[in-house]
């Protein structure tokens, strides 16, 4: 069936470094795809996302990118802050079917 | 958390017996789904419903069950047949964005431990 490959698992990163998580994605249909920030013992909440028609959307100092082609995705964070700390999920839809990658525990180090 | 209340927030029972997740959503949202986490992990689809009085099952349905009376409401009941019912439990609703673009939005969630 469809899924949704999510790497890394866990990402460590120096505050004010760059942290990229990346994303592959099985069902070519997949038209729309978010990105989610869960922090501890909350709702993951959608931060950005991206269609199938562009190739690269920011906001701020996030931004992901689109690989149609290669059905791969990525969230870019620059200048990281300590409240940058979370679980990113990603994910991959089409019309109302979402499917979810197993997400990526961001921390940020002093 | 995107106009989805969960209530409550923590919600405590002993082993054997039923409890009744609450969701409601103010975003006139058709889709309704319901999720379980696992501590350090993703999130597994238990059962979703796309228009009232109708719902399908997910991944991991066995234990639970659920009603759609309502646009605004989707209960989960986690029955004392759910094996591991301690859990992280979250709802979220889907509404169409612009084009056929379905946005996804979760509520705040309700943690429920069962002794």
């Amino acid at each position: 069936g469809e899924n949704v490959e999510q790497h890394p698992s866990t990402l460590s990163v120096q505050e004010g470094d760059s942290a990229v998580i990346k994303c592959t994605y099985s069902d070519s249909a997949s038209n729309y795809f978010p990105w989610y920030k869960q922090e501890l013992g909350k709702g993951p909440q959608l931060i950005i996302d991206i269609r199938s028609n562009v190739g690269e959307k920011k906001d701020q100092r996030i931004a992901v990118t689109l690989n149609k082609t290669a059905k791969h995705f990525s969230l870019h964070i620059t200048e990281t802050q300590p409240e940058d700390s979370a679980v990113y999920f990603c994910a991959a839809s089409r019309a109302d079917k979402i499917i979810f990658g197993k997400g990526t525990r961001l921390h940020i180090l002093p | 958390d995107g106009g989805i209340t969960q209530s409550p927030k923590y919600l405590f029972r002993k082993e054997g017996q039923n409890v009744t997740l609450s969701c409601e959503q103010n975003l006139n949202h058709d889709a309704m789904y319901w999720y379980r986490q696992d501590p350090g992990q993703g999130l597994r689809l238990i059962y979703y419903s796309q228009i009232v009085n109708d719902f399908q099952k997910g991944d991991i349905a066995e234990g639970y069950s659920v009603s759609r009376e309502k646009k605004e409401s989707f209960p989960l009941t986690v029955t004392s047949a759910q094996k591991n019912p301690t859990a992280f439990y979250l709802c979220a609703s889907t509404g169409r964005g612009t084009g056929m673009i379905y946005e996804q939005y979760f509520g705040p969630g309700t943690r429920l431990t069962v002794t």
